[in-house]
């Protein structure tokens, strides 16, 4: 099956500090990615997505950056909220089919 | 703002029972998911459905699962006889349009389902 992966975790950080969350993806032929936020109780939140003839793509307070070449993805979530605390994913969607593949997740905290 | 809203929260049943889980996806939705998450472990697909037909399902979706779109507003998830295994939070969702397009999924809050 297809593989998408966090290289860290849990993540932890001062309030109004950078965040960085990194991904792996394994599919090349993956065409959609998402940046999805969990906050505990909660389903998947969308944050920003990135289709994959871009580099970078930025929203409020958020920038998605995607690396083709090492088929890797991070969100950058620029001074960070308390609010901000959750667990992010990120997600595939092959241009084979329409499903989306999860990674594991990050627990993101924000130490105030 | 629209919301896809799943119920029950909780669900608690003895293995072998019939569950049946509920979702009313976003009204002008044309695309519906069911997607699970075990403790601890990533969101993994189960099915997605379109048309009133189900148009892709994962290896997990087997014969004991099945989905309906009994009327114009909701979607359920039936698993037929529980397995110790099958608990998980399971989460709808839906979406506008095909995935590939560029619309993005919208989840419930998840049902999480306790099997004993």
């Amino acid at each position: 099956g297809e593989s998408v992966g966090l290289h860290l975790p849990t993540l932890s950080v001062q309030e109004g500090d950078n965040s960085i969350i990194n991904c792996a993806y394994s599919n090349s032929a993956s065409d959609y990615f998402i940046w999805y936020k969990q906050e505990s109780g909660k389903g998947p939140q969308f944050i920003i997505d990135i289709r994959s003839n871009m580099d970078k793509r930025q929203g409020q307070r958020v920038t998605v950056l995607l690396n083709k070449t090492v088929k890797h993805l991070s969100l950058q979530i620029a001074a960070t909220q308390p609010g901000d605390s959750a667990v992010y994913f990120c997600a595939e969607i092959p241009n084979t089919g329409n499903q989306f593949y999860f990674g594991t997740g990050t627990s993101l905290t924000v130490i105030p | 703002e629209p919301e896809v809203t799943q119920t029950p929260s909780h669900q608690v049943t003895q293995m072998g029972q019939e569950v049946i889980l509920r979702c009313v996806p976003i009204s002008n939705h044309l695309y519906f998911y069911w997607y699970r998450q075990i403790l601890g472990q990533k969101v993994e697909f189960l099915v997605s459905f379109y048309n009133n037909e189900i148009s892709e399902k994962s290896e997990i979706f087997d014969d004991q699962f099945s989905v309906e779109r009994p009327d114009g507003s909701n979607f359920t998830l039936k698993i037929r006889s529980t397995k110790l295994e099958d608990s998980a939070m399971y989460f709808c969702a839906s979406s506008g349009n095909y995935q590939g397009g560029g619309e993005k999924l919208f989840f419930g809050s998840g049902t999480q389902l306790s099997v004993l």
